[in-house]
């Protein structure tokens, strides 16, 4: 098993700010994942972090929103930038994906933007 | 593209009454199929899972049969607890995108 540290672990931040969430492990993986959870939704990923190369970002998500950095194989960041109440939501970070394996979470970024 | 549909929540239960949770999914290939839950303030974790056609997982009670000619993952557990309050995704993996959750179903077991 991978054991993520994710932090912060909440934040109410004002509009138009930019808050980076970190996220740990404990082992070398090559991709890692970033998730958003709006209230009452599911998740919905937010791109893949490759380490040594430029995130892949899914639809509907931009880089100059949402940067990510990925300088090893144990630490990455996605920021949330120039942030609207529109961004309030949990952000969590995953990695492990594989057929015959579970997938890790970190505990998640409550965010709150006011 | 692959997708995972779950049944509408709230499911709101008496404590040790019988749950179900249903769970369809559409996926080229042959997909890992999985429960995850969310209890209050905490972050995903796995409650089970099955890789192939007619697998069972199992964990804390839960149940869930992987059916291949229904397309289908329901969650099942005979007597849910107060404990059990949570929300719960299903979700598949079929390697050609990182895992595809469902909408999540909340669950409230009162006592």
């Amino acid at each position: 098993s991978a054991v993520i540290s994710q932090k912060p672990s909440r934040d109410i931040c004002q509009r138009g700010t930019s808050l980076t969430i970190q996220c740990q492990v404990d082992s070398q993986v090559t991709m890692m994942f970033w998730y958003r959870q709006q209230p009452g939704q599911s998740l919905t990923l937010i791109a893949t972090a490759n380490q040594g190369s430029e995130a892949t970002y899914e639809s509907g998500f931009v880089i100059d929103k949402f940067p990510i950095s990925r300088p090893n194989l144990t630490f990455s960041t996605l920021t949330v930038s120039n942030m609207s109440p529109e961004d309030s939501s949990i952000y969590l970070c995953s990695l492990g994906q594989r057929f015959n394996t579970e997938a890790f979470f970190g505990q998640g970024t409550r965010l709150t933007v006011v | 593209g692959d997708s995972v549909t779950q049944m509408e929540g709230p499911v709101t239960l008496s404590e040790e009454a019988f749950l179900t949770i249903n769970c369809t999914y559409t996926a080229t290939g042959y997909p890992s199929l999985f429960w995850y839950v969310q209890y209050p303030g905490e972050g995903l974790q796995l409650l089970l899972k099955a890789t192939k056609a007619d697998d069972k997982g199992s964990n804390k009670g839960f149940e869930a049969t992987y059916r291949k000619e229904t397309t289908s993952f329901h969650l099942e557990k005979g007597s849910v607890q107060v404990s059990d309050s949570a929300v719960y995704f299903c979700a598949l993996y079929s390697g050609n995108t990182p895992l595809v959750f469902g909408k999540g179903t909340r669950l409230s077991v009162i006592a």
